[in-house]
């Protein structure tokens, strides 16, 4: 059973327009939720993360919005670049110490220019 | 953020040799890493948990005495792929988690790419 859910698959945007990627989860232990950024042929990197106290985080481009209730997240990229082309993971994970990632099946971005 | 290295970043090497890759955490320490495969176009998959000073963890479908992890210190694991095959081959990432405050938060290594002819 897939634990996270990532939608959608593969996502083309225009320059300058805002891309918006959407996740679901179910188990309500999880309390952590991070979006990585992977480009061809390198590891993750983490781009914004948010705990489920809050219901929106904003840094520069890139904001969460956590939805507690419906057990849904998403990530919007205001302004989208060329440069914002890449894979784009969600994560979630239960607040012990030590605790694995459970990763979405991540999102292709294509930012026209 | 924190840094975390791997060696080598990319090995080919012939069917049935072994094929050791190192997980380093270079500015601080961790207890736990952790050790991803990734297959391309594909997401992430864990493989197992290595903890410092006792037994790695593998998750269920992960042979425990082909992919051989041993985490000697608080800063390097290193993960083994034992009398590698073909469908060996691909993308290994390991991550180490440090705390910030209230939040534990992850990073990950540059990845290893492995090819086995």
């Amino acid at each position: 059973q897939q634990q996270v859910k990532q939608s959608p698959q593969s996502l083309i945007v225009q320059k300058g327009g805002i891309s918006i990627i959407n996740c679901a989860y179910e188990n309500t232990a999880f309390d952590y939720f991070p979006w990585y950024q992977q480009f061809p042929g390198k590891g993750p990197a983490l781009l914004i993360a948010i705990r489920p106290d809050v219901s929106e985080k904003k840094e520069g481009r890139f904001t969460i919005s956590f939805n507690k209730s419906a057990k849904q997240f998403s990530l919007h990229i205001m302004d989208s670049q060329p440069g914002d082309s890449a894979t784009y993971f969600c994560a979630a994970r239960a607040s012990q110490a030590g605790t694995a990632l459970i990763f979405g099946k991540g999102t292709t971005l294509s930012v026209s220019s | 953020g924190a840094v975390v290295s791997q060696h080598p970043s990319r090995v080919i090497c012939k069917s049935g040799t072994s094929v050791k890759i190192e997980c380093r955490s270079l500015d601080f320490q961790a207890t736990t890493m952790f050790w991803y495969r990734q297959f391309p176009k594909q997401s992430l998959m864990l493989m197992a948990t290595s903890n410092e000073g006792s037994k790695a963890t593998y998750e269920q479908g992960v042979e425990k005495d082909k992919f051989l992890i041993n985490h000697a210190s608080l800063t390097l694991s290193t993960l083994t792929v034992t009398s590698a095959h073909p469908e060996d081959s691909s993308f290994y990432i390991c991550s180490a988690p440090t705390r910030t405050g209230p939040t534990e938060t992850q990073y990950f290594g540059p990845g290893t790419r492995l090819l086995v002819l």
